[in-house]
């Protein structure tokens, strides 16, 4: 069974940074490419980043390029997000998706709360 | 990177068929054949319901199918279910950015 777990989330003040992780189990994870996907409370859902199998490409959303990192960890099975200069603007449930444009499993979410 | 647009609301009686459109341009749904819906209840992930326009995911109901024309694509939900009742999203591959979704539809069965 396909699992993806999320871990990282919390309340943290605007300029501040946060690593979230997601942990994969029940496929191959180095075979696929992998999607961070958000949503600001009581919003939609906005694509943010993904990045390829050996992590030789990356893509974001220009609303965080310079400020998010992907990257992966094959080794570990596990995806991460490091987030820096977080902004108000930025606090929503960050999930963790399988796949590129089609994102056909995805984790339980991350709650990211930028206040002061 | 502008958001694909849905209606914020559709509605419909159980029995009934309800379609929800997902309008973009030709650098997304008129492009390319990357277009997803996805079912997401409150409080839970989002669902994959369709991928590539009209496919189903394994375990997805019949109910459920996808079209697209131009560059406008289609979620058509026949046979309407109580618990059909959620938010839908449609998603495309870009030209610009890897991948943008609708605004969003909420589907309520009165």
């Amino acid at each position: 069974e396909v699992q993806l777990v999320e871990s990282g989330g919390g309340l943290v003040q605007p300029g501040g940074s946060l690593r979230l992780s997601c942990a994969a189990s029940g496929f191959t994870f180095s075979s696929y490419w992998m999607s961070w996907v958000r949503q600001a409370p009581g919003k939609g859902l906005e694509w943010v980043a993904n990045i390829k199998q050996d992590g030789s490409e990356k893509y974001y959303v220009d609303s965080v390029k310079g400020r998010f990192t992907i990257s992966r960890d094959n080794a570990k099975n596990s995806l991460y997000l490091q987030m820096n200069s977080l902004r108000a603007e930025d606090t929503a449930v960050y999930y963790c998706a399988r796949g590129p444009a089609t994102l056909n499993y995805w984790g339980q979410g991350t709650l990211v709360t930028v206040s002061s | 990177q502008s958001a694909l647009t849905q209606p914020a609301s559709v509605s419909g009686s159980p029995g009934q068929s309800i379609t929800i459109s997902c309008t973009g341009t030709s650098s997304d749904v008129g492009g390319y054949n990357y277009v997803s819906w996805y079912q997401q209840h409150p409080g839970k992930a989002p669902k994959l319901m369709i991928y590539e326009v009209s496919n189903r995911p394994s375990g997805v109901s019949n109910r459920f199918s996808g079209s697209k024309s131009g560059n406008t694509a289609s979620l058509t939900i026949s046979g309407l279910q109580a618990e059909d009742e959620a938010d839908y999203y449609c998603s495309s591959y870009t030209s610009s950015s890897p991948l943008v979704f609708g605004g969003g539809t909420k589907l309520t069965v009165l």
